[in-house]
């Protein structure tokens, strides 16, 4: 499985944006860049995932570099609530099932 | 839409004892996952059914775990006998086989503590 590379923890502070960064140089051409993130005593929830273009939605943007070898997940205006581990995780194409491969994620740590 | 249910949602047990953990997945999902969670960690898959057939089990400690999905439907997952090293958090996730079916739903997962 392709591997990523997060930083282990980020702060913000309440509504202002905040960028996570994912770095992702192994991927290959069918993986798939999803994020997830985990709030405190609960299973992750999904937050967004893209190919190769910027995708938007209720919760966030994925930004994807050209090359793929990195993407950047966007919490336009942060809330105490988005206090969470946020995961990147690379889902290959094809018959995976969908398979996902966690890794350590982000800690982000919203400040009032 | 109800979400994955998962029972019990706390075990605690002693080293060699066994245990077994419920989930019921969201209704029409063909895919079902189970992962262990160590405090720290991310989760980690350690088998998947596609139905009731086994698609990967390749983490899946099958000296001491097994887990079945008899009906394509709820699934078990059981530990006999339980180490210390299984104190974790079991997470089971559904996700749509169709067309879209790109997001895993998960389970409020269930607390395993091994004395």
């Amino acid at each position: 499985d392709a591997k990523t590379t997060q930083p282990n923890s980020m702060e913000s502070n309440e509504e202002e944006p905040v960028h996570l960064p994912c770095n992702h140089s192994t991927i290959s051409g069918t993986d798939y860049i999803h994020w997830y993130r985990q709030l405190p005593s609960q299973g992750p929830e999904y937050v967004i995932h893209g190919l190769t273009s910027n995708v938007n939605n209720r919760m966030a943007s994925l930004a994807i570099a050209e090359d793929r070898k990195s993407s950047t997940l966007i919490l336009h205006r942060a809330t105490l609530r988005d206090a969470a581990v946020y995961y990147c995780i690379l889902r290959a194409g094809g018959t995976s099932y969908g398979k996902l491969t966690f890794g350590q994620g982000t800690i982000l740590t919203v400040h009032p | 839409e109800a979400g994955v249910a998962q029972s019990p949602r706390y075990k605690i047990i002693e080293k060699r004892q066994s245990v077994a953990f419920w989930c019921n997945p969201i209704s029409g999902h063909a895919t079902l996952y189970w992962y262990q969670q160590i405090l720290g960690q991310g989760p980690k898959l350690l088998i998947q059914f596609q139905n009731n057939g086994v698609v990967d089990d390749s983490q899946l400690p099958k000296d001491r775990f097994s887990a079945e999905r008899l009906k394509g439907v709820d699934s078990t997952l059981k530990i006999q006998p339980a180490k210390l090293e299984d104190s974790a958090v079991y997470l089971c996730a559904s996700r749509f086989t169709g067309t879209g079916g790109y997001e895993q739903y998960f389970g409020p997962g269930t607390r395993l503590t091994v004395t």
